[in-house]
C-alpha cells in the first residue's frame, strides 16, 4: 500500500508557463514534506519542504502548497524552465519518528520550448 | 566536497552471482542510507545507518540482501546470490547525524541481473 502517492507518471509544460506537480498522502501522522528532483544518471537532490504547520514554502521560483485536510501537496514552478526537465520525487515523514523517507515513484516533469 | 560516491556505475551479472555495492558518503556525514529504485515500486529505503551501527533494515528484502558499514567512510551493500528481480538502480545516500530528511544521494548503481 503506497503511502505517498505520484498519479502522474509525467507531465509536459510549454516554458515560461506554471507547472504543477501533484502528491497525495494517506498516513495522517506525516508532517514534513519534501520534494526531491532526479536528472538522468544522477542521483535526486533535495529541492524544496515544508513543515506540517505550514500551508506554503516558497523558494525562488519554487513553491509548495500543503493542504492537511486533503492530505495533499502540490509543487509549482514559476516560470518553467528547460532545466527543470527532470523527475520530481515527492517524500514524506514523521519527524521523530522511527522511520526514514517515504517517497512516491515521481513524476516526469519535461519543458517544452 | 566529493559528495557521496558510489561503485561501479554499472553492473551486469549473472543469475546466482554475488553482487557488491559501494558507497563513500559526505565526510562527516554520519547517517548513511541505501534505496533501491523501480519502476514498480520507486524509491525504498532498504536499510540505514547512524554512527555506523545499522538502524532500521526493515526495507532489505531478504536474506539474500546484507549491508555493511565498517567505518565512517564506507558501506557496502552485497546482494548473494542475485536474482533477475532484483535487477534496480541502488542508490546510497548520506546527511548530518540523526538527519533522515535533507539526504545527498549518490549517482546509483545500475544493476542488471540476467
Amino acid at each position: 500500500d503506497q503511502q505517498v502517492k505520484q498519479n502522474s507518471p509525467s507531465l509536459s509544460v510549454q516554458e515560461g508557463r506554471i507547472s504543477i506537480l501533484n502528491c497525495d498522502y494517506t498516513n495522517s501522522m506525516f508532517d514534513y514534506f519534501l520534494w526531491y528532483k532526479k536528472y538522468p544518471a544522477e542521483g535526486p537532490t533535495f529541492l524544496i519542504s515544508i513543515s506540517s504547520i505550514k500551508d506554503k514554502n516558497e523558494d525562488g521560483r519554487f513553491t509548495v502548497f500543503l493542504n492537511k485536510s486533503a492530505k495533499h501537496l502540490s509543487l509549482h514552478i514559476v516560470p518553467s524552465q528547460p532545466g527543470d526537465s527532470a523527475v520530481y520525487f515527492c517524500a514524506a515523514m514523521v519527524r521523530g519518528g522511527a522511520d526514514g523517507l517515504t517517497f512516491g515513484k515521481g513524476t516526469h516533469l519535461i519543458i517544452q520550448p | 566536497d566529493a559528495g557521496v560516491i558510489q561503485s561501479p556505475r554499472h553492473e551486469v551479472t549473472e543469475m546466482g552471482q554475488e553482487v557488491t555495492l559501494r558507497c563513500k558518503p559526505i565526510s562527516g556525514h554520519n547517517s548513511l542510507f541505501w534505496y533501491r529504485q523501480t519502476m514498480m515500486r520507486g524509491l525504498e529505503l532498504l536499510i540505514y545507518f547512524n554512527n555506523n551501527v545499522p538502524i532500521d533494515d526493515s526495507g532489505m528484502p531478504e536474506d539474500r540482501f546484507s549491508a555493511k558499514m565498517p567505518n565512517a567512510s564506507f558501506s557496502t551493500l552485497k546482494i548473494q546470490p542475485s536474482e533477475p528481480r532484483d535487477s534496480a538502480v541502488y542508490f546510497c545516500a548520506s546527511s548530518i547525524t540523526g538527519g533522515r530528511e535533507k539526504l545527498f544521494f549518490g549517482s546509483g548503481t545500475q544493476l542488471s541481473v540476467l
